[in-house]
């Protein structure tokens, strides 16, 4: 079945720290895609970064990197040099490709950065 | 401005008094979907839509309707709201690469 787990419900990291906030998924599906979205407290959900099943490498988006393990089911957004306007919510998702666009998401994680 | 709007972003109401959400986006979008956040669950997407007239379920669509009669707009109704519904919901749509859009959110209280 389609699972989405994150594991940390809050972290904190020092400003200027990297900081690596953990998602694994199970899926059947051959075919997916992974997400992450930060969500500050104002409410917006911000897409940070995508990695599809497929791709060879780990993407990147500016200070955002996604770990992505295939094999241990893992897709770990890392972001580098925290800063204070990181403090948010961040959600990790996937998305099944087959027979539909169902999108589940994982319960997040609350990162706090100390200046 | 790309964007996606949601109609109308607080709404307070009581058990049973048949509401609709509205939710546009400009972006030509063939994929819209309906979310509902709640603390220590993350979003649960209530229904999705992959095309005019083409609708399917989430993880959690009991008690909502949509409908997709144009490509812009897809309204998320509650035709007989309970407290259970009071939540945080968000609107999102996508052109099938991977980005989801997400509109500002509606906060729906059922008393």
């Amino acid at each position: 079945a389609q699972k989405i787990t994150q594991t940390q419900p809050g972290m904190f990291v020092q400003e200027k720290e990297a900081v690596t906030l953990d998602c694994t998924y199970d899926t059947s599906d051959p075919s997916y895609g992974l997400f992450w979205y930060k969500q500050p407290s104002s409410g917006e959900m911000i897409f940070l970064i995508y990695q599809g099943s497929y791709d060879q490498q780990n993407a990147t988006e500016g200070r955002y990197s996604l770990n992505f393990q295939k094999a241990r089911k893992s897709a770990n957004l890392v972001i580098s040099a925290s800063q204070l306007g990181d403090s948010a919510m961040y959600f990790c998702a996937m998305r099944e490709d087959t027979g539909g666009f169902k999108t589940i998401f994982g319960a997040g994680t609350r990162l706090f950065v100390k200046a | 401005e790309a964007q996606v709007t949601q109609n109308p972003r607080y709404l307070i109401t009581v058990t049973g008094k048949k509401l609709t959400v509205t939710c546009s986006q400009n972006m030509n979008h063939e994929y819209m979907s309906w979310y509902r956040q709640d603390p220590g669950l993350g979003l649960r997407q209530i229904y999705y839509s992959m095309n005019v007239e083409v609708t399917d379920k989430g993880d959690v669509p009991e008690g909502y309707k949509v409908s997709r009669k144009e490509k812009r707009n897809f309204p998320l109704i509650l035709e007989s709201p309970s407290p259970n519904q009071t939540s945080l919901y968000f609107c999102a749509s996508g052109d099938f690469s991977y980005e989801q859009y997400f509109g500002p959110g509606t906060r729906l209280t059922v008393t």
